[in-house]
């Protein structure tokens, strides 16, 4: 069953520093997503991506993050420059489209755990 | 914020069948009904949806009022393996990339 994969599953980088988290979407689908969740609270939205821009963002996709899609494969977020506060987990989705039998099911992957020291 | 209200926590025992419930009750005409659950901090996984009618997958069957105001998730034979917490989420149908929007959930425990 073709699922989303991310990468890596646990990253440890210092305040201050750039991160890339990685994404394989599921092949066929054409929305991507970015959600993280902090250990013990909800899990929250970050960002909407189609046909290469960003769709929707939430307050917390501020100027420190991006996503970028520079294949035909990958879907990265990038958080700029690291704060305490990003250390969370960070998960990877996307969904098909009306066209697909899945419609705009949404599906995500297991997960980056990014802890920032 | 999430339009949906759950309880907070339920317990089931192993074999028997779990029915989790959900009100939304300011529900529109154009939204579905969504169920994931997330184990144990993995990647929330989809269940099931609906927009009107009852629907069954090899997961879980939902049952949605006539109102559409409420909605029951059923697990048939509930096992240790389908401890989670279970989200209900309203998303409209066919928008694109609507995304999900995420609420605290019933975290439910099955027990032997």
């Amino acid at each position: 069953e073709p699922e989303v994969t991310q990468t890596p599953s646990h990253q440890v980088t210092q305040m201050g520093q750039e991160v890339i988290l990685r994404c394989v979407p599921i092949s066929n689908h054409l929305y991507f997503y970015w959600y993280r969740q902090i250990l013990g609270q909800k899990v929250e939205f970050l960002v909407s991506f189609y046909n290469n821009e960003i769709s929707e963002k939430s307050e917390i996709f501020d100027d420190q993050f991006s996503v970028e899609r520079p294949d035909g494969s990958n879907f990265t977020l990038k958080i700029r420059s690291t704060k305490l506060e990003d250390s969370a987990m960070y998960f990877c989705a996307s969904s098909g489209g009306p066209a697909l039998s899945s419609g705009n099911t949404i599906y995500f992957g297991e997960g980056s755990w990014l802890t920032v020291v | 914020d999430a339009k949906t209200t759950q309880p907070t926590s339920m317990d089931c025992a192993e074999g028997r069948a779990a029915n989790l419930p959900c009100n939304h009750s300011t529900i529109s005409g154009n939204e579905y009904v969504y169920w994931y659950r997330q184990i144990h901090s993995q990647g929330p996984q989809y269940i099931i949806h609906g927009l009107k009618n009852n629907e069954t997958n090899e997961m879980a069957s939902l049952i949605i009022t006539e109102d559409r105001k409420s909605s029951t998730l059923i697990l048939p034979h509930a096992t240790l393996r389908d401890t989670a917490v279970y989200y209900c989420i309203v998303r409209v149908a066919y928008s694109g990339n609507t995304p999900l929007v995420f609420g605290k959930g019933t975290r439910l425990s099955v027990i032997a």
